[in-house]
């Protein structure tokens, strides 16, 4: 499986943007980038996903590089409630890919 | 209800006993995912359902651990004679055939005494 990179935290204050990147410089043309968050006891739940064109959606932006070897997730205004563990995943639309492999995310800390 | 239900919440048991985890997923849901995370690491895939195709079990991290899915819909998760290193949160997500988005529930937090 292709594999990607994020580093392990960031911290952001609330009310700015924050920028949450990931490099997966061995994707195939064929694999989505997915966004997943974790709150605090709870499960994954999904942000957004794309596969080259930049995406938004009520949540947030992926913004994805031109040769696709990283994106960045965009939280416009960072809440409180958007402290969590953020997943950058690669899923292929193979049947292999009908599985999410984890890596160990960013964690997210808002400061108020 | 409308998302991923997972039950029990928590279990605490003892060494040597046998343990059943149960998810229902979304209605309509064809595929079926369990994972387990254990206590500040990331999500460590089991199992995978699809519809009537043979599960995908690659995961599963010992002959002690075993799933089955009756019905397409209900999956339960067995774990025989637990040990401590088995003590994890154990998630179960489902998603819609030829979907992108895969939905988690809860968890069951197991614990192992």
């Amino acid at each position: 499986d292709a594999k990607t990179t994020q580093p392990n935290s960031m911290e952001s204050n609330e009310e700015e943007p924050v920028h949450l990147p990931c490099n997966h410089s061995t994707i195939s043309g064929t694999d989505y980038i997915h966004w997943y968050r974790q709150l605090p006891s709870q499960g994954p739940e999904y942000v957004i996903h794309g596969l080259t064109s930049n995406v938004n959606n009520r949540m947030a932006s992926l913004a994805i590089a031109e040769d696709r070897k990283s994106s960045t997730l965009i939280l416009h205004r960072a809440t409180l409630r958007d402290a969590a563990v953020y997943y950058c995943i690669l899923r292929a639309t193979n049947n292999a890919g009908n599985m999410l492999t984890f890596g160990g995310g960013t964690r997210l800390m808002v400061k108020p | 209800g409308a998302g991923v239900s997972q039950s029990p919440s928590n279990k605490v048991t003892e060494k040597g006993k046998d343990v059943e985890l149960r998810c229902d997923p979304i209605s309509g849901h064809t595929a079926l995912y369990w994972y387990r995370q254990s206590l500040g690491q990331g999500l460590e895939f089991l199992i995978y359902f699809q519809g009537n195709s043979a599960p995908d079990k690659s995961g599963l991290p010992s002959d002690r651990f075993s799933a089955e899915r009756t019905g397409g819909s209900v999956s339960t998760l067995t774990i025989q004679r637990t040990q401590q290193e088995d003590s994890a949160v154990y998630l179960c997500a489902s998603r819609v055939d030829g979907g992108n988005t895969i939905y988690f529930g809860e968890g069951s937090w197991l614990t192992v005494v």
